[in-house]
């Protein structure tokens, strides 16, 4: 599975768009994007994934660049619920391919 | 289904003793990992089933470690002789992998056993 980048922290408003950026540059065509959170003392959460076009969900939004070499998950209107550690994974979705989790960036949304 | 269920959620043990954790996946799902978060780090892969067959096991998984999924159901992991560098968080998940392997729709996970060997 590709590797991926991301800043360790960020902070945020409350109300105001999270984004998270995510380097993939290694990336191959049939891996995908995925996006997990962990919230302190949980397990990780799916968010959403993604192959190459953007993709929204009840939760969040991802764009994928043209070359599909970064990404950006987007919390629109972030809460202090969302404070948590955020992880960008690209992998197979196929039989042979598990999480492989990164050190993620720690999202701290304040008042 | 109220999704991953582990069991302890804390465990306190002495050096040398043997734990044993249980995990109870969604009831669909016939995949199951294991994993391992210290502290700071993303979590680490163990080992995974696919109904009962264990079919991956990492290099983090020392001959200590011993994993199970009879009738291809719950899991249980167990530590032999613990030692304080296996004091961590041990997550499980489930997932769904349709026949022949060809889709898999994302992991739900549990809210993990803390492991804190004194």
């Amino acid at each position: 599975d590709a590797k991926t980048t991301q800043p360790p922290s960020m902070d945020c408003a409350e109300g105001r768009a999270a984004n998270l950026p995510c380097n993939h540059s290694t990336i191959s065509g049939n891996e995908y994007v995925y996006w997990y959170r962990q919230i302190h003392s949980q397990g990780p959460q799916y968010i959403i994934h993604g192959l190459k076009n953007n993709e929204t969900n009840e939760m969040a939004s991802l764009i994928i660049t043209e070359d599909r070499k970064s990404s950006t998950l987007i919390l629109p209107h972030a809460t202090l619920r969302d404070t948590a550690v955020y992880y960008c994974i690209v992998r197979f979705t196929g039989t042979a391919s598990k999480l492989t989790f990164g050190t993620g960036t720690r999202l701290q949304v304040t008042l | 289904d109220t999704g991953v269920s582990q069991d302890p959620r804390h465990k306190i043990t002495k050096r040398g003793q043997n734990v044993t954790f249980r995990c109870d996946p969604i009831s669909e799902h016939n995949r199951l990992y294991w994993y391992r978060q210290t502290l700071g780090q993303g979590p680490e892969f163990l080992t995974y089933f696919q109904n009962e067959a264990q079919l991956e096991k990492s290099r983090l998984l020392s001959d200590r470690f011993s994993a199970e999924r009879p009738k291809g159901s719950f899991s249980t992991l167990e530590i032999q002789r613990t030692e304080q560098g296996d004091s961590a968080m041990y997550l499980c998940a489930s997932s769904l992998v349709l026949v022949r392997g060809r889709r898999d729709y994302g992991y739900t996970f549990g809210s993990g056993t803390r492991l804190t060997v004194v």
